[in-house]
């Protein structure tokens, strides 16, 4: 069956500008995660969802990130006036459940270039 | 707060050798751990995975890991490696404190493979 599938799988934006980064996950998983891949932070979470609610948004480094869920299904990351820093891959991931031992499927990623 | 530590961030092997890659984690809570491994351009594909029972646990292409407790570690192994084996691994744990299954991964270890 299908994977977690995420798009565009590359986007440059000047400094400034707000981006959206989409995730579909694999059909009927409740739980979706999105993870931040970076050279210098390593893999860090960012949100959780469960359904199309969020009850964990601890790893959001600031106001200018949120994301939705919409349908049970698809997320979408919104950065606002994107910085530098922001430049990073961003990581997507499912899980059936999103219980302690479920394990996460992962898609391939945005690869975010902030310029 | 439960964390990660992969020892080496490069490790080389010949055809054919032992794999070793070391995982060490602490957690102040029952952990659940998890190795991941990362192909160029693509997301996270599960190798294994440890929640409860049996110690030694295989997983996929040949891997497999023991969890040691006294040791606090999660080491990651393979008889034989093989060219197709090279790539990014990540050692994970559940983050703790939560109903849900948030990862925080070690900072990943890149396996180079020689003919």
């Amino acid at each position: 069956g299908a994977g977690v599938s995420q798009s565009p799988s590359n986007k440059v934006t000047e400094k400034g500008k707000d981006v959206e980064l989409r995730c579909d996950p694999i059909s009927g998983h409740t739980a979706l995660y999105w993870y931040r891949q970076s050279l210098g932070q390593g893999l860090e979470f960012l949100i959780y969802f469960q359904g199309n609610s969020a009850p964990d948004k601890s790893g959001l480094p600031s106001d200018r990130f949120s994301a939705e869920r919409t349908g049970g299904s698809v997320s979408t990351l919104t950065i606002q006036r994107t910085q530098q820093e922001d430049s990073a891959v961003y990581l997507c991931a499912s899980s059936s459940q999103g219980t302690r031992t479920d394990t996460q499927y992962f898609g391939p990623g945005t690869r975010l270039t902030v310029l | 707060a439960q964390s990660v530590t992969q020892l080496g961030s490069h490790v080389s092997v010949s055809e054919g050798a032992l794999v070793l890659l070391r995982c060490n984690y602490s957690s102040s809570v029952p952990p659940y751990l998890f190795w991941y491994v990362q192909y160029p351009n693509q997301g996270l594909q599960l190798l294994l995975k440890y929640t409860t029972g049996a110690t030694l646990v295989k997983g996929i292409n040949g891997f497999e890991a023991e969890f040691k407790k006294s040791e606090t570690s999660f080491h990651l192994t393979k008889p034989s490696a093989h060219m197709s084996d090279a790539a990014e691994y990540f050692c994970a744990v559940y983050a703790g404190g939560t109903s849900y299954g948030k990862l925080t991964f070690g900072q990943g270890t890149i396996l180079t493979v020689h003919p």
